[in-house]
């Protein structure tokens, strides 16, 4: 069965600093992975996927993801916080059969002024 | 916004009870999957439809059950609700703008939905 893993509960950053947000994955042939975010009372937002190609992901809001087989993980990564970042961030891989994503458990993501 | 929709945004019910969440997907997506979320998870699937059929699904009893209507849209069935059922329950779009399926899942905002 295929699961990613979040290590970290919460993640805590100086506005301005770097961030990343760690993931690492099981899966039995390609990975299909992913990126989303969640704001309070709210759905979950698309930011980034890595299907096939460059190892270095850009999405949305000026975020990217490392993707590194040999290490199976998938990092999210920011260069520089900004307090807005704050938020809940889900990883996921996609089963191959039908399309169904099973997320991890989720990393706070807590950016200070 | 991702163009999917849920309504309602909040239900409240009692243990025993039935309910009904609805779903419309992205403009041009035809399939829908559809999660649910308790308070500090990720979200587990329940059950995802193509072509008016359940396609795959989850560990999920059969008091969950689904629909998929013609124009696309979905709805979400429970029945003789539990405590346990209390969660926001999520509503993914696939599919992209000429049919063909695309690797990214839209969300809705989600349905909190509270059983007492």
């Amino acid at each position: 069965a295929q699961s990613v893993a979040q290590p970290e509960d919460q993640v805590n950053v100086a506005e301005g600093n770097p961030l990343t947000v760690k993931c690492t994955y099981s899966v039995s042939g390609n990975p299909y992975l992913f990126w989303y975010v969640q704001y309070p009372n709210r759905g979950l937002q698309f930011l980034l996927k890595y299907i096939t190609g460059d190892n270095l992901v850009k999405g949305s809001y000026g975020f990217e993801a490392e993707f590194n087989k040999s290490q199976t993980s998938f990092h999210l990564k920011k260069p520089s916080a900004l307090v807005s970042d704050s938020a809940l961030y889900f990883c996921a891989v996609r089963d191959k059969g039908f399309q169904k994503l099973v997320f991890g458990t989720g990393t706070r993501l807590l950016v200070s002024p | 916004d991702a163009g999917v929709t849920q309504s309602p945004t909040h239900l409240i019910k009692t243990r025993g009870q039935q309910v009904t969440l609805r779903c419309s997907p992205k403009s041009g997506h035809d399939t829908v999957s559809w999660y649910q979320q308790a308070l500090g998870q990720g979200p587990q699937f329940i059950f995802q439809y193509y072509e008016e059929e359940e396609r795959q699904r989850g560990n999920f009893p059969d008091r969950f059950s689904g629909h998929q209507f013609p124009n696309y849209s979905s709805e979400l069935n429970v029945n003789a609700l539990l405590l346990g059922d209390s969660a926001l329950y999520l509503c993914a779009s696939i599919g992209g703008d000429r049919g063909r399926p695309t690797d990214t899942q839209y969300f809705g905002p989600g349905t909190r939905l509270t059983v007492l």
